[in-house]
């Protein structure tokens, strides 16, 4: 079973449009977050959601809005896609807010082409 | 701001062989984790080995091991009998204590040859 699933795996998609992916862990978490990868292999935190509350954004654009339906879910809706924003998504999680150095979990990524 | 630094981008070893991964960070802060991920080709990020900065003893993970420098700032992967599935870029993160967020290095890419 996978812990930490996202959908699409793959997405490629014009400038201008607007794209959404999913992701769900059954892992019992409370906690999950949105890592970006650039072309570079760089990683970087976007946001993060403990309980359905938005606990981290971290100057990502309002282009991008995370939505948490439950501890469960948190899917990442990018509008008005830009070349710049073609990059691997990676959802992730942990176990209990405020535990210090909870070992963060990742799903397999969605690479995200912008032409 | 903590950063961390992984200075070699890219290295190889034989199969069979034991090779180094350096990594080093900065902070003020004395609590603190390090983690090291690895990233195959199939892109799914791994958690390696994990690493509290309030223990003295150094983690280890069966062929993985790590080199925690406290005062130098220093936490470097050794794997040891490398296999050809260790062929993967390699993740140095810390994260602070009391906060979620993972700080990562630039990542570095270990080839392991027959």
């Amino acid at each position: 079973d996978t812990a930490v699933s996202q959908t699409p795996k793959y997405l490629v998609t014009q400038m201008g449009n607007d794209k959404s992916i999913k992701c769900e862990q059954n892992l019992g978490h409370d906690t999950m977050y949105w890592y970006k990868q650039d072309s570079k292999k760089f990683l970087k935190i976007m946001f993060s959601y403990n309980n359905k509350e938005l606990i981290i954004n971290e100057t990502v654009p309002n282009r991008f809005s995370p939505k948490s339906p439950d501890k469960a879910h948190l899917n990442l809706h990018i509008n008005s896609l830009e070349l710049g924003d073609s990059a691997v998504y990676f959802c992730a999680s942990s176990r209990i807010r405020g535990v210090s150095g909870n070992t963060i979990y990742f799903g397999e990524g969605s690479w995200l082409t912008v032409v | 701001a903590q950063t961390v630094t992984q200075s070699q981008p890219e290295m190889s070893v034989q199969e069979a062989e034991t090779v180094t991964l350096s990594c080093t960070y900065d902070t003020s802060e004395s609590n603190y984790y390090l983690f090291w991920y690895k990233q195959p080709p199939s892109r799914q990020m791994i958690l390696v080995i994990r690493q509290e900065a309030y223990k003295q003893q150094n983690a280890t993970e069966n062929r993985f091991s790590v080199n925690f420098q406290k005062a130098a700032k220093s936490f470097s992967l050794k794997i040891s009998d490398s296999q050809l599935g260790d062929t993967a870029m390699y993740f140095c993160a810390f994260m602070q204590g009391g906060s979620e967020k993972l700080v990562f290095g630039k990542g570095m890419k270990l080839t392991v040859n027959p």
